[in-house]
């Protein structure tokens, strides 16, 4: 199936340091959602963005859904250890049949160092 | 709320047989669930949607005769891995949606090895 290009794959950080992971899309989404997947669980939905431009915080989390609709990112801030894990962001189109399938991004494998 | 569940966890099976993974959707009522399928260090991949009372729909290159799916009620969908192979094990994970809302809330995941 079809992917989003999500970046970076990987990142190594030191705790405390704030993180930005993007992902960009041929095609435009009306709802870009970012999960959550650590070793062995179901990914855990993180922020979902309906609206072109909107910015969205949930704690230390911060994403925004980009103005042409093809791209969104997301930004952790003062990183901590419990972090660790890979984010997926995910893209929706609502008229597409069946409904809200998503689109998935490659991931980001987030390590956070002490 | 909107928690999903799947069982078993962790399933190992003989080459040859079949296996079947549940997906409950415990607090709200799932119009629609989807199946995916996610190899190590890969992303999720979309193998079928998963629709109340109809046939499912199948992704490109995911053969409906293996991977049977029936959803049966509003909170249950079953997936059936018919005649497993090696090639098969992987981590299986289902999603579904609270109507009307769009957001997909993901089961914790199925281990499959087949020996």
């Amino acid at each position: 199936g079809q992917q989003l290009n999500q970046s970076p794959q990987s990142m190594f950080i030191q705790e405390g340091e704030d993180v930005s992971m993007n992902c960009t899309s041929s095609s435009i989404f009306n709802t870009w959602l970012w999960y959550k997947q650590e070793p062995g669980e179901g990914p855990v939905l993180l922020i979902a963005l309906y609206k072109a431009g909107e910015l969205t915080s949930n704690g230390r989390l911060t994403a925004q859904f980009g103005i042409t609709r093809k791209d969104s990112f997301l930004n952790i801030s003062a990183s901590i250890p419990s972090d660790v894990g890979i984010y997926f962001c995910a893209g929706q189109l609502l008229l597409r049949h069946p409904a809200r399938q998503l689109t998935f991004g490659s991931g980001t494998q987030l390590t956070v160092l002490p | 709320g909107a928690v999903v569940s799947q069982h078993p966890s962790r399933v190992i099976c003989k080459s040859g047989t079949s296996v079947k993974i549940e997906c409950r959707s415990l607090d709200f009522q799932a119009t629609t669930m989807f199946w995916y399928r996610q190899f190590p260090k890969q992303s999720l991949m979309l193998m079928a949607t998963s629709n109340e009372g109809s046939k499912a729909t199948y992704e490109q290159g995911v053969e409906k005769d293996k991977f049977l799916i029936n959803h049966a009620s509003l909170t249950l969908s079953t997936l059936t891995v018919t005649s497993a192979h090696p090639e098969d094990s992987s981590f299986y994970i289902c999603s579904a949606s609270p109507a009307p809302h769009n957001e997909q809330f993901f089961g914790p995941g199925t281990r499959l090895t087949v020996l």
